[in-house]
């Protein structure tokens, strides 16, 4: 099956600056790649996503990349507030493709955001 | 719209017994799954169900049950509750298989 591995798992920079979370996977009919954000107390919360026809993907102040080669994708956040603050988490998954098992979840980076 | 709805919020059993956690949509969603979140574990998939009457079992599916008798309900049953199965449980759904999950609030259980 497919192992999803993330990176960092912790990440702490100042407010103002950039945060980059980094995700591998292994199985290369994976082709859809959605992050989520999970405050505390709440439930994850999709904050955006990504098909394996596309490289990069913006939504104002997050983006993310694919690599469909190197098998990893990345969320970039730039401009960092303090709301920014959670533990995000990559998935992958197969859309379309038969399999019923769903999303495979990394293990979550908690990004704090240092005033 | 209420989304997906967890309960109970905090939970608290003695080892051995039972206690069904539910959730609720009203999405309309096919898709219904449960998982568990541990500390440096991520999100681990129990079961799943890709509609009314059908379900089938995720990574870590060992003393849990689940039924789908109506597309808005997928309650999940511990049948003799275990300390291992202290953690946080969240219900998600979809309009299909993978995308776009809407998660429930959690359900924070404890076993002791």
């Amino acid at each position: 099956g497919e192992n999803v591995e993330q990176h960092p798992s912790t990440l702490s920079v100042q407010e103002g600056d950039s945060a980059v979370i980094k995700c591998t996977y292994s199985d290369s009919a994976s082709n859809y790649f959605p992050w989520y954000k999970q405050e505390l107390g709440k439930g994850p919360q999709l904050i955006i996503d990504i098909r394996s026809n596309v490289g990069e993907k913006k939504d104002q102040r997050i983006a993310v990349t694919l690599n469909k080669t190197a098998k990893h994708f990345s969320l970039h956040i730039t401009e960092t507030q303090p709301e920014d603050s959670a533990v995000y988490f990559c998935a992958a998954s197969i859309l379309g493709g038969g399999g019923a098992d769903g999303l495979t979840f990394g293990k979550g980076t908690h990004l704090i955001i240092q005033p | 719209n209420a989304g997906v709805t967890q309960t109970p919020k905090f939970q608290v059993l003695k080892t051995g017994q039972s206690m069904t956690l539910q959730c609720a949509q009203d999405m309309n969603h096919e898709y219904m799954s449960w998982y568990r979140q541990d500390p440096g574990m991520g999100l681990r998939l129990i079961h799943y169900s890709v509609g009314a009457g059908i379900t089938d079992q995720g990574e870590v599916p060992n003393g849990y049950n689940v039924s789908r008798s109506t597309t808005e309900d997928f309650p999940l049953r511990l049948l003799s509750a275990a300390p291992s199965q202290t953690s946080v449980y969240f219900c998600a759904s979809s309009y299909f298989l993978s995308y776009g999950y809407t998660f429930g609030s959690g359900t924070r259980l404890t076993v002791v």
